[in-house]
């Protein structure tokens, strides 16, 4: 069963980068669909983004609302997924999963716990 | 404000059911069988409950189940137990641009 753990600071301060990891294990990065998804305090989720083996241009998709600032990678030496966010604000607050894409679309079948990311000077 | 609707919280007895709906429009809910469920305790990883509508993961009680009618998707749990406890989301496929879009989340408590 595929495990996932996220990584990262939590604490980032505003106009900078936000930087997270997702460490697979018990599977292949080159053989799911990827995605972020986060939480900010008190709202629902929202899916970021996704992307799948081997990372070209046609294998990922962004948020439009997010698409201006996010970029998406695999290192399948690492057997990892990141996640870049730029120019961040206080909004951008949220506890940020990542998580596979079920076989078919639509749903997200492994998640991991999540990591908190706080945006402060 | 999330594009998905859900009750705010739902509460039941143990051994009664309940059922959470999810309204979305004709751009998500009401044109994809793509709606999935997600159960969350705080702290803890999202857990797929049910996708494409009706279909339960292995693994997942069949205390569960999904259905569809128009634009509104629903949850419903039988035989409520303690630990069904949780956040619950719901999700649908909405095109291939914005891919996903979710609902804000219901509180079930278990009385």
């Amino acid at each position: 069963q595929v495990q996932l753990q996220e990584s990262g600071p939590g604490l980032v301060k505003p106009s900078e980068t936000l930087s997270l990891t997702c460490a697979v294990s018990g599977g292949s990065i080159s053989s799911y669909y990827w995605s972020w998804i986060r939480q900010s305090p008190g709202k629902g989720l929202e899916w970021i983004g996704y992307m799948h083996y081997p990372g070209t241009t046609g294998n990922y998709n962004y948020n439009p609302s997010l698409k201006s600032r996010v970029t998406l990678s695999l290192d399948t030496s690492m057997n990892q997924f990141s996640l870049e966010l730029s120019s961040v604000t206080a909004a951008d607050t949220a506890v940020y999963y990542c998580a596979t894409i079920k076989t078919g679309g639509g749903a997200f079948d492994y998640w991991g716990q999540g990591t908190l990311v706080t945006v402060s000077s | 404000q999330s594009a998905l609707t859900q009750p705010a919280s739902v509460s039941g007895s143990p051994g009664q059911s309940i059922t959470i709906s999810c309204t979305g429009t004709s751009s998500d809910v009401g044109t994809y069988n793509l709606v999935s469920w997600y159960q969350h305790h705080p702290g803890k990883a999202p857990k797929l409950m049910i996708y494409e509508v009706t279909e339960r993961p292995s693994g997942v009680s069949n205390r569960f189940s999904g259905s569809k009618s128009g634009n509104t998707a629903s949850l419903t749990i039988s035989g409520l137990q303690a630990e069904d406890e949780a956040d619950y989301y719901c999700c649908s496929y909405a095109g291939s641009i914005t891919y996903v879009v979710f609902g804000g989340g219901t509180k079930l408590t278990v009385l």
